[in-house]
This record gives C-alpha cells, sequence and structure tokens, in this order.
C-alpha cells in the first residue's frame, strides 16, 4: 500500500516566491497535519484536518501561511510570500482517528524547503 | 499544556553496547497515548511504538524496550547490543486523547550514533 506522499521532495526559492507543497494522505484515513522541522524549534505542528475541516492552526506562524484540504486525499500547505526563514523540513502525515483514541501518525518522506 | 522533554541530545555508543534514551513528559490529563518514532539519515519518520496511559506494562520488540513508568512521567527506550544501523534520530512524543481530536506533541528529539 502507498504510504503518504509529497511532492516536491526538494524545493529551492528565491525570497519572495510562492511555495505550494502538495500531500496525498493514506487512503482511508480521516486526520491529516502539517509540520515543520527545523534545528532550532525541532517538529513543530502546523495544522491539521479532520474529515476534510481545518480543526486547529494556531501552529500557522502568520498569514503568509495558509493550508487546504479540498478532498479526502489531497491537502496543499502554501507560502506567499516565501522567506528565508521558511527553510525548514515540512512533513505531512495521515492518521485515522477516532473519539477518544489516537491512532499513529503515517509520515510522508518530506519536502525540503530553502529559499534563498 | 502538555510537554515532553529529551534531555539527551546526543549519544554516542559503540556497537554492541546497550543504550536507554530518557523522554519526560508533562500532561493533566489522565488519559493520554505516548510514542516513539525514529529518524533515520533518510529523513522519514518511522512510528516505533505507541502506549496509552493505562497500560504500564512494559513492552519489548526485539532488541528494543520501552519502560513506562506514571509515578515519574517517563517513557523510556533501551535499546539492546545497538548496531549502526540505529544510528538515528529518535523523537518522544505525547498526545493528550479525551478531546477526541489531539495531536502529537514532539520532544527535541535525541542524536544516536553508533559506531561500529
Amino acid at each position: 500500500d502507498a504510504g503518504v506522499i509529497q511532492s516536491p521532495r526538494h524545493e529551492v526559492t528565491e525570497m519572495g516566491q510562492e511555495v505550494t507543497l502538495r500531500c496525498k494522505p493514506i487512503s482511508g484515513h480521516n486526520s491529516l497535519f502539517w509540520y515543520r522541522q527545523t534545528m532550532m524549534r525541532g517538529l513543530e505542528l502546523l495544522i491539521y484536518f479532520n474529515n476534510n475541516v481545518p480543526i486547529d492552526d494556531s501552529g500557522m506562524p502568520e498569514d503568509r501561511f495558509s493550508a487546504k484540504m479540498p478532498n479526502a486525499s489531497f491537502s496543499t500547505l502554501k507560502i506567499q510570500p516565501s522567506e528565508p526563514r521558511d527553510s525548514a523540513v515540512y512533513f505531512c502525515a495521515s492518521s485515522f482517528i477516532t473519539s477518544g483514541s489516537t491512532g499513529e501518525l503515517f509520515f510522508g518522506e518530506g519536502s525540503r524547503l530553502t529559499v534563498l | 499544556a502538555q510537554k515532553v522533554t529529551q534531555a539527551q541530545t546526543e549519544i554516542s555508543v559503540v556497537e554492541k553496547e546497550d543504550v536507554t534514551l530518557d523522554c519526560v513528559y508533562e500532561t493533566r490529563d489522565t488519559t493520554y497515548y505516548l510514542f516513539w518514532y525514529k529518524q533515520p539519515p533518510s529523513g522519514e519518520l518511522v512510528f516505533l511504538i505507541r502506549r496509552n496511559s493505562f497500560d504500564e506494562q512494559n513492552e519489548i520488540s526485539g532488541r528494543y524496550s520501552w519502560n513506562f513508568q506514571k509515578s515519574t512521567s517517563s517513557f523510556n527506550f533501551t535499546i539492546t547490543a545497538s548496531q549502526v544501523v540505529d544510528s538515528a534520530v529518535y523523537f518522544c512524543a505525547l498526545s493528550e486523547g479525551l478531546r477526541g481530536y489531539s495531536t502529537l506533541t514532539f520532544g527535541k528529539g535525541t542524536m544516536l550514533l553508533v559506531s561500529p
């Protein structure tokens, strides 16, 4: 079975450009998470969706970041305009979560973003 | 607020040595879940184990074992007879489960270097 699929794996862009990261969760999972990993701050949750609805976006750094999940099999994380401090590895993860329980998260391989 | 502390930033051992990775957590919930993830040099995050707060039994899986102690809020991970392939960053994580929609809070990770 395919795992969580992220694209692109690597992205190098210049400050001010728009960046779009994409994620396809595991089929049948009802929750999707976007995490950011940096050396300084470790793994930080940016936003998560349950049944395609954003539940908690308190981790989104600022208005330059936006995330969408138009259907159960696709999500995007967009940064516009990008800044050098956005350089990080962005992970997408999915899970099947029911009320009162937490399943393990299955992570994609990450998208390494470098903003020059 | 929940918090996970991995005090060991980096550990270096020689192959065949046993090594324990420490994890201390904070939570106000009585129902919660603890996880360990492995991040090898290739970058992906690999799920290792999940434990719920009502199950304090230690678990062993091959060379891996986990010691969960609620009295000290710790969930330590031991690798017996370490191997070079165990070299990775290991993350401990906590999720509070009662609210139905819960997310993982990760520790900063412990980098394990196993040399031949």
